[in-house]
């Protein structure tokens, strides 16, 4: 099996920038994705690491670190809407090949 | 192009009865697999199908089963429902033809309360 860990909440104001970090236990390690879900609506695709190193899409960057078996999605200049949840999913020959979710992040953007 | 589209959005049923969640996934995509989500457990994987093949199944009871019709269309069936299987069933699908991670669609879910 795998495990993955990411915190739970994290509070922050409008143009901060908040990063959430995700480890995991695996081996045979395929790639690392994130996705957001607004509450009541259906998670969406930010991005996917399959090597190391430093995605950037807008103002969502996903950074991943094969050797510290870690990465994490840096949200930048934080809007309203960001409020959501955020999931990391790995997919890992020990796993047979399952896609695992984190238990997600709930990101709380204030004024 | 239309989105994964899951029905019923929305059902209610009692202990002891069984339960059948459709999902049909974005066109020309043959991968679709089902996750579980509750609070506080995340999502949880179900099923996986590739070309009506089962490629890959979680761990849950027998009581949950699914199918891909050659259409690429799902189905997945809970039967003997208990009060812990409440929750907002996802179905997401890919057009990935190999165990890459890659972008799943998901679907807006079917949330299932039984009382």
């Amino acid at each position: 099996g795998q495990s993955l860990e990411q915190p739970s909440e994290v509070t922050a104001v409008e143009g901060a920038i908040v990063q959430i970090n995700c480890t995991y236990q695996t081996s045979g390690f395929y790639g690392l994705s994130w996705y957001q879900q607004h509450d009541g609506g259906a998670p969406t695709f930010l991005s996917y690491n399959g090597l190391d190193g430093l995605e950037e899409t807008g103002r969502f960057s996903s950074f991943l670190s094969r050797s510290d078996s870690y990465g994490y999605l840096l949200l930048q200049e934080l809007q309203m809407k960001d409020s959501a949840s955020y999931f990391c999913a790995v997919r890992a020959l020990s796993n047979d090949y399952k896609l695992s979710f984190g238990a997600g992040t709930t990101v709380t953007v204030r004024a | 192009k239309a989105g994964v589209t899951q029905t019923p959005r929305y059902l209610i049923k009692t202990r002891g009865q069984q339960v059948t969640l459709s999902c049909s996934p974005i066109s020309g995509h043959r991968s679709v697999s089902w996750y579980q989500q509750t609070p506080g457990q995340g999502l949880q994987f179900l099923f996986e199908y590739f070309s009506e093949t089962q490629r890959n199944k979680g761990n849950f009871p027998g009581r949950f089963s699914g199918r891909q019709f050659s259409n690429s269309r799902s189905e997945m069936n809970v039967s003997t429902l208990e009060l812990g299987d409440s929750a907002l069933y996802l179905c997401a699908s890919s057009i990935l033809t190999d165990r890459g991670i890659g972008e799943l669609f998901f679907g807006e879910g079917s949330r299932l309360t039984v009382l």
